[in-house]
């Protein structure tokens, strides 16, 4: 079946160093979203790309559409404290109203 | 945003009962749900569609006898876990997405539920 793989599991990083998560899809997405979930909470809603080669900035957080539609990375610099928390990219093949298949997720803690 | 309520956070029972967890959209209507389990330190396994007025969708190897899902109405869906047993205690997690105000597909996560069956 159509999977997302994300990787790493589990990234510890060291206050103000970067941080960046990788999502790929085997098969072409329709777009792509990604959430964060912090400790003990829900995930929230980041941000969705759509369009092949896409790059979205927000703040200290950008995030990139592969030009084939089928990987797609986050990448956040100079971590802060607050930014601890699971990170999951989220998949979908069937345009905006597609059910979304999520990656596993990367961990990230931030050392102060 | 769209708001979605989730009821009970946490919630211990007996093995063998069946416990009802609720999902509610507070400021839209939602003709989907869908319900997520998540086990710690792994993502979240969407386990069912909940459609309104009609029979949620399951995803393959979930017992829909064991997990029941009733979405009444365009603001509600629950999950019921009947008979439950110690390897069923997860966190359960529902979401809407807000169609069509929320024109990205967007999901819209509620707080999560965590079941511990003794």
């Amino acid at each position: 079946g159509q999977q997302v793989m994300q990787i790493p599991q589990y990234q510890h990083v060291q206050e103000g160093e970067d941080f960046t998560t990788y999502c790929n899809s085997s098969t072409t997405l329709s777009n792509i979203q990604w959430y964060k979930q912090r400790p003990g909470g829900h995930p929230v809603f980041l941000i969705q790309l759509v369009k092949s080669g896409e790059v979205k900035k927000q703040k200290r957080l950008t995030f990139q559409f592969g030009e084939a539609k089928k990987n797609s990375s986050l990448h956040i610099t100079a971590t802060q404290t607050t930014d601890v928390g699971t990170y999951f990219c989220a998949g979908s093949y069937g345009g905006s109203q597609g059910n979304l298949i999520f990656g596993k997720g990367t961990k990230l803690s931030v050392k102060p | 945003g769209a708001v979605v309520s989730q009821h009970p956070s946490r919630v211990i029972c007996k093995s063998g009962t069946s416990v009802k967890i609720e999902c509610r959209s507070l400021d839209f209507q939602a003709t989907t749900m869908f319900w997520y389990r998540q086990f710690p330190k792994q993502s979240l396994m969407l386990m069912a569609t909940s459609n309104e007025g009609s029979k949620a969708t399951y995803e393959q190897g979930v017992e829909k006898d064991k997990f029941l899902i009733n979405h009444a109405s365009l603001t509600l869906s629950t999950l019921t876990v009947t008979s439950a047993h110690p390897e069923d205690s997860s966190f359960y997690i529902c979401s809407a997405r807000d169609f069509p105000r929320g024109a990205t597909g967007e999901l819209f996560f509620g707080e999560g539920s965590r079941l511990t069956v003794l």
